[in-house]
């Protein structure tokens, strides 16, 4: 069964510096998706990072990288220059489309809360 | 703008009711999803949907049915409300499963 794994449940950064989130699966499949979502205080759950497993270049967008080792089975999330808008619980999230028929999985981590601190 | 709304935001009720959740997306996407969220659980997927007539169960189906007669719907119900179902419950979508999800603003259910 697939498990996601997120070790920090609380960590904190000041302001402009980087921090980086980690978490970790286990899987038998070859072929899956990788997510990190942020869910603010609001409660609304948004995209953070998507990745691909078939794809070896970590995925990037703007402030926020992953280092994705496949091998390793390892998705972690790098904030750079981090913002007071960056407070958030954050997903790891692993999905493992059905292959013609088969169970649809979406196993989310059980978060880690993060505090920017001015 | 497409977006994705559920309703009601809170609901209170009583172990042993009838409770639906709606959530209705605007997106025209085939896929769409509930999850609850408790803590030190993460989310949990309960039900999905890749379209209409079509349901499918999650990791923590029990207790809960949905049904898909149109694109834009996927109601969830709990036939008979129980105590260990208070949570927040997650409506999302998507059209392609690889894509990322577009989640609802949640709803917060207790049942008491």
């Amino acid at each position: 069964a697939q498990t996601v794994t997120q070790s920090q449940p609380e960590m904190s950064v000041q302001e402009a510096e980087t921090v980086t989130l980690s978490c970790t699966y286990d899987t038998s499949e070859s072929n899956y998706y990788l997510f990190w979502y942020k869910q603010p205080p609001s409660r609304q759950m948004i995209l953070v990072i998507r990745q691909e497993a078939y794809k070896q270049q970590n995925a990037t967008e703007n402030r926020f990288s992953v280092n994705f080792q496949k091998a390793a089975k390892s998705f972690s999330l790098k904030i750079s220059d981090s913002q007071l808008g960056d407070t958030a619980m954050y997903f790891c999230a692993f999905m493992k489309p059905p292959i013609t028929s088969g169970t649809y999985k979406y196993i989310f981590g059980t978060g880690t809360r993060l505090k920017v601190l001015a | 703008d497409a977006e994705i709304t559920q309703s009601p935001r809170h609901k209170i009720t009583e172990t042993g009711r009838q409770v639906t959740l709606a959530c209705h997306q605007t997106w025209n996407h085939n896929n769409m999803f509930w999850y609850r969220q408790d803590l030190g659980h993460g989310l949990r997927l309960i039900h999905y949907s890749y379209g209409v007539q079509d349901t499918n169960k999650g990791e923590v189906s029990d207790g809960y049915s949905v049904s898909r007669s149109n694109t834009e719907d996927l109601p969830l119900t709990l036939e008979s409300a129980a105590s260990s179902q208070t949570s927040v419950y997650f409506c999302a979508s998507n059209d392609r499963l690889g894509d990322t999800q577009y989640f609802g603003p949640g709803t917060r259910l207790t049942v008491l």
